[in-house]
């Protein structure tokens, strides 16, 4: 079993759906979290990052951590074509420099 | 003005040959990685320098070998390469120390795909 779980989809919503994906871990340890956003053949580029528990808006984006649970999410409003993507979670410990990426879910966004 | 790049993007070599991938940041960052992301999307980290000194050494065949000539550079070399180590390969830049998350966040560069036939 891998320390991130994550489905890899695909996930298809219509356009102006709200997108919503999460990951399960297994390492209370864990104590960072963060969201990588990977277009086909480019690299991870960060959307969202928290520290522990909570909730965090940043415009269309929603990112939620539950550590009681080892449960977070990422919610994407009036989802867009152009939000097509994979979506990566990844964590790391209270050293924070290994991060522990999740699989990644693909999405797509239909107009 | 990237901000991490790879140099090559594409490399395309046959079983046994020795190769180079090359990183460079301009972030000013002092921490870099190597990444390796298989065929299901899959990214593990591999190494990481911290001011030119390994701090992470993941369980990686040893015919692969990074090297930091400084901070702003990350290289990695493979030795007799293996269908296996078909994949693509990222490097990731950070910025160590000083107080909050911050140190966590890190840049990615586009990847260098890497095929072995």
């Amino acid at each position: 079993q891998k320390e991130v779980e994550q489905d890899p989809g695909p996930l298809s919503v219509p356009e102006g759906a709200i997108v919503s994906l999460n990951c399960t871990y297994s390492n209370s340890a864990f104590q960072y979290f963060m969201w990588y956003r990977q277009y086909s053949r480019k690299g991870p580029e960060l959307l969202m990052y928290t520290y522990s528990s909570g909730n965090k808006e940043d415009g269309r984006f929603t990112a939620q951590v539950d550590k009681s649970s080892k449960y977070i999410s990422l919610f994407i409003r009036d989802s867009q074509p152009s939000d097509s993507a994979t979506y990566l979670c990844a964590m790391s410990g209270a050293a924070g420099n290994k991060l522990t990426f999740g699989g990644g879910t693909r999405v797509l966004v239909k107009p | 003005d990237t901000a991490v790049s790879q140099t090559p993007k594409y490399l395309v070599t046959q079983m046994g040959n020795d190769k180079s991938i090359k990183c460079e940041q301009n972030l000013g960052h002092d921490t870099m990685y190597w990444y390796k992301q298989d065929s299901k999307k899959f990214l593990k980290i591999m190494f990481s320098y911290n001011n030119k000194e390994l701090i992470i050494n993941e369980t990686v065949p040893n015919r692969f070998s990074p090297k930091s000539p400084d901070k702003a550079h990350l290289n990695l070399h493979i030795n007799s390469l293996e269908l296996g180590d078909s994949a693509v390969y990222f490097c990731a830049s950070s910025q160590w120390g000083g107080g909050g998350p911050a140190k966590n966040i890190q840049y990615f560069g586009a990847g260098t795909r890497l095929s072995v036939l």
